[in-house]
């Protein structure tokens, strides 16, 4: 079956230290994305990649930091200058940059101790 | 930038009644509008897509429809289930070609509780 996997479920972070969420896309998608969802706030676009070794900053990249060497790979990487990590993260992939329907993953949950 | 709001935030019905959810966008320039369904703990579940050119789409019991000129969207919800229980969410995308194309602006969504 097609789909987005995120990896891991929920991941436990000691302050200080970085941590890489995975995601990965079997869709044959070009776009991917990463929100943030906190209560009360909705989602927040991290980072987002319209192909191959591209990737643009959204409204809360600070802190945060992706890679997109494959097509159906974007991993984020949560750094320690993130200041309020514990969210819970989405990844998202579309066939072209905004051009159609937008598919999430299961979502990673992060708590940072 | 684009504004959506979702009302009402919290919405609780019995079984079987007919439910309408709506969405609002400050900025008519879009793209596309989206409706997705989260369950509590879980990803977001692509329920309908309105390209801009469209009015409405529908799937089952459920209908959206998309009005630009006043800036709004309607999720109409037919003869409601306890398995509708969800948080609805809705999201539309900007349709200019300058740095913002392919954002997606969410809308903070409707917990819907449907009771048996």
């Amino acid at each position: 079956d097609g789909g987005i996997t995120q990896s891991p479920k929920y991941l436990f972070r000691k302050e200080g230290q970085n941590v890489t969420l995975s995601c990965e896309q079997n869709l044959n998608h070009d776009a991917m994305y990463w929100y943030r969802q906190d209560p009360g706030q909705g989602l927040r676009l991290i980072y987002y990649s319209q192909i191959v070794n591209d990737f643009q900053k959204g409204d809360i990249a600070e802190g945060y930091s992706v890679s997109r060497e494959k097509k159906e790979s974007f991993p984020l990487t949560v750094t320690s200058a993130q200041k309020n990590p514990t969210a819970f993260y989405l990844c998202a992939s579309s066939q072209t940059l905004n051009t159609g329907e937008l598919f999430f993953g299961e979502g990673s949950r992060l708590t940072v101790l | 930038k684009q504004e959506v709001t979702q009302i009402p935030a919290a919405l609780s019905v019995p079984e079987g009644e007919n439910l309408v959810l709506n969405c609002s966008f400050t900025d008519s320039a879009i793209y596309n509008l989206q409706w997705f369904r989260q369950d509590p703990g879980k990803g977001l579940t692509s329920l309908l897509l309105i390209q801009s050119s469209q009015r409405e789409q529908t799937s089952g019991r459920l209908n959206a429809s998309l009005d630009k000129s006043s800036g709004r969207s309607t999720l109409y919800i037919a003869a409601s289930q306890p398995g509708d229980s969800a948080t609805y969410l809705c999201a539309v995308s900007r349709s200019d070609r300058g740095s913002t194309l392919g954002r997606l602006y969410f809308g903070r969504g409707t917990q819907l509780t449907v009771w048996p």
